[in-house]
């Protein structure tokens, strides 16, 4: 399978503690996307970080990509309790049609 | 500039009705996902589509399952003969030529309940 898969599963943190999410896929990508989903709501997207760039930021996020083990990790800085949410990865595989395959995603829980 | 527009946001049908979901992508996109979420789990993609074409639709269930994005109007995803496994949320992404290799941008989507 071509699923990314995000770890850990489920994470809690206090308010004001940094949140740390991985992400980890199979085959080659032309990028890798970021998304939040709030509890039944569309999906948000984050940040796009391309097959050849190592790391980005915006705002409290902070995006790294490692190519050769084909992994990502998402860091939220000074995290809030509205940070509280679903993440998920995408990848953008190499010739697939720039269709996204998406993981089981990550629950934040932000407590106050 | 409008997001994403999807509707209707809630639909309720009985085993073996017809569901018909509609996105409006993003003024000046030209391309349009359609995915779809079942409960606690990541989004799956169904179809790529541009204005008249079906790009990639191997993510499409091979019955039942339509996808069509005409020159003019929104896209539609229809279900026929829906059954209870169908339920899920269904959710629309757009993205700006040329080839949709950047941000996809997602709608509010659908919520599909079949009794």
């Amino acid at each position: 399978s071509q699923q990314g898969e995000e770890d850990p599963q489920a994470l809690s943190i206090q308010e004001g503690e940094n949140a740390t999410m991985n992400c980890s896929y199979k085959t080659s990508i032309n990028n890798l996307q970021w998304y939040r989903q709030n509890s039944g709501r569309g999906l948000v997207h984050l940040i796009l970080i391309r097959s050849n760039e190592r790391e980005k930021h915006s705002g409290r996020l902070r995006v790294t990509l490692d190519t050769s083990k084909k992994s990502s990790s998402l860091l939220i800085t000074a995290s809030r309790a509205a940070d509280t949410a679903s993440y998920f990865c995408a990848t953008d595989f190499a010739g697939a049609n720039s269709k996204l395959t998406f993981g089981k995603g990550i629950t934040l829980s932000v407590r106050p | 500039n409008a997001g994403v527009m999807q509707n209707p946001r809630h639909l309720v049908r009985r085993r073996g009705q017809e569901a018909r979901l509609r996105c409006s992508p993003m003024k000046g996109h030209s391309h349009v996902y359609w995915y779809r979420q079942l409960p606690e789990e990541g989004l799956k993609f169904m179809v790529y589509l541009q204005k008249e074409n079906i790009i990639d639709e191997s993510g499409m269930p091979k019955e039942r399952f339509s996808a069509e994005f005409p020159k003019e109007g929104p896209s539609i995803l229809r279900i026929q003969q829906v059954v209870r496994g169908d339920s899920a949320a269904y959710f629309c992404a757009s993205s700006p030529p040329p080839r949709g290799t950047d941000t996809q941008y997602f709608g509010p989507g659908t919520r599909l309940t079949v009794l």
